[in-house]
């Protein structure tokens, strides 16, 4: 069946350092495809989302391009801050128009340091 | 709060006794979700509805699971005889049909001793 596959956690950076992290995902279609964040304390949010190969998705200085061909969604942010500190989840739908169930990756959890 | 709220957000239970969690969606979203996450994973889907209609039910719930939309606002989700491994957290999310969730609720902590 359909999967995600995130790099493991924890990753720990320093403020204003360059953020990746790595989503891979199998799918017998065409998904589309998300990243969620969770703050602590809170429930998830969606974060950004990309529904076709080569489609990029951007919010709040963060970015990850739909690439078919690696079948790859990597998560990727300039400069983090102290306040990006937080759990991120990779996530697919296998329905056309986005709704329906969601696969989820296991999660990574992002600790920024002043 | 106009957010998806869910109630309890915690609750302990014996082992064989039955529990039920409830989940108040944003009011114009006809469609909504139950997921569970279990510590260092990611959300796993149960169920979803769209409206008072259950849509889909993953292959992996055991029976003992059921969850209602009677009226296609707030749902309920029941877990009959509750094991050990029912431990876990139980989200909500709601959506409109062409949209993913974008916020699920904070979520109810299950813990089965």
């Amino acid at each position: 069946g359909d999967s995600v596959t995130q790099m493991e956690g924890p990753v720990t950076l320093s403020e204003e350092a360059f953020l990746t992290i790595n989503c891979t995902y199998t799918a017998t279609g065409y998904p589309s495809l998300f990243w969620y964040v969770q703050y602590p304390g809170e429930g998830l949010q969606l974060l950004l989302k990309a529904t076709k190969a080569d489609d990029k998705g951007s919010n709040k200085g963060f970015e990850a391009t739909y690439r078919k061909e690696t079948t790859s969604f990597h998560l990727e942010k300039g400069s983090v801050q102290v306040s990006d500190s937080a759990v991120y989840f990779c996530a697919l739908s296998e329905a056309a128009n986005q709704g329906g169930k969601l696969i989820f990756g296991q999660g990574t959890e992002l600790s920024v340091k002043p | 709060d106009t957010g998806v709220s869910q109630d309890p957000r915690h609750k302990i239970t014996k082992r064989g006794q039955n529990v039920t969690f409830r989940c108040d969606p944003i009011s114009e979203h006809n469609r909504l979700y139950w997921y569970r996450q279990t510590l260092g994973q990611g959300p796993e889907f149960l169920t979803y509805f769209q409206n008072e209609a259950q849509l889909e039910k993953s292959r992996l719930l055991s029976d003992r699971f059921s969850a209602e939309r009677p009226k296609g606002s707030f749902s309920t989700l029941e877990i009959q005889r509750t094991e050990q491994g029912d431990s876990a957290m139980y989200l909500c999310a709601s959506s409109l049909a062409t949209t993913p969730p974008a916020f699920f609720g904070q979520g109810t902590r299950l813990t089965v001793v």
